[in-house]
């Protein structure tokens, strides 16, 4: 099974900071990686696909890129309304694995 | 509107079994695959199971394989998941998704427990 690590679990940041989290793969998984936001009591969101495309709709602060096999979604200017947990997928192989993700909240 | 709605879900004793379904709307259903994720409280996303656009190809997470069954009926653009001998680790919100993870539903709450 492709492993992904992603970190970090938690991260608190002020209000303007670039926020970065990552996801690395224990396999080669090309660009098959999404990018997920969740809100309390709500479901997931796509926010990234095909580890750089940002979703319809999705605030131009919010960026995916990859370098190798870690793969990184960058807020460059933190706004409250970014408070969320934040999940990435590897969709290449079966089974499907998510990691682990990164609760971000403002200092 | 794309719209995902689950429903099936509540209280079930360990062992027994239970029937989720997600009805689509907004979009062309026999078109897509479509999968189950779930959540257990306070735990992250996990992938459950896939099936695709016509039924032909089924995948599973190893910890389901043989007690859970995804299937649909493009006729009635639903999708579903059985489940059977049900554990209490399969204690969890359950979404499902459209293929590619552009649309969810609401998710719904199955409690395994006695």
């Amino acid at each position: 099974d492709i492993q992904m690590t992603q970190s970090p679990s938690s991260l608190s940041a002020s209000l303007g900071d670039r926020v970065t989290i990552t996801c690395r793969a224990s396999q080669d998984i090309g660009n098959y990686l999404t990018w997920f936001q969740q809100k309390p009591g709500k479901s997931p969101r796509r926010m990234i696909y095909g580890a750089t495309n940002l979703e319809d709709g999705v605030p131009s602060r919010f960026s995916g890129s990859r370098s190798g096999s870690d793969y990184s979604l960058t807020i460059s200017s933190l706004e409250s309304e970014d408070v969320a947990d934040y999940h990435c997928l590897q969709s290449i192989q079966y089974p499907l694995t998510f990691g682990s993700g990164t609760k971000l909240e403002i200092k | 509107e794309v719209q995902l709605v689950e429903s099936g879900g509540g209280l079930v004793q360990p062992g027994r079994s239970m029937k989720l379904s997600c009805a689509a709307s907004g979009f062309t259903f026999s078109n897509y695959g479509m999968a189950w994720v779930r959540q257990a409280p306070t735990k992250g996303l996990e992938w459950v199971a896939t099936i695709s656009y016509d039924g032909s190809s089924t995948y599973y997470r190893d910890s389901v394989k043989g007690r859970f069954t995804i299937s649909r009926d493009n006729a009635k653009s639903t999708l579903y998941l059985q489940m059977n001998s049900l554990r209490s680790e399969d204690t969890a919100t359950y979404y499902c998704t459209r293929g590619g993870w552009p649309y969810w539903g609401q998710g719904v709450m199955v409690t395994v427990s006695s």
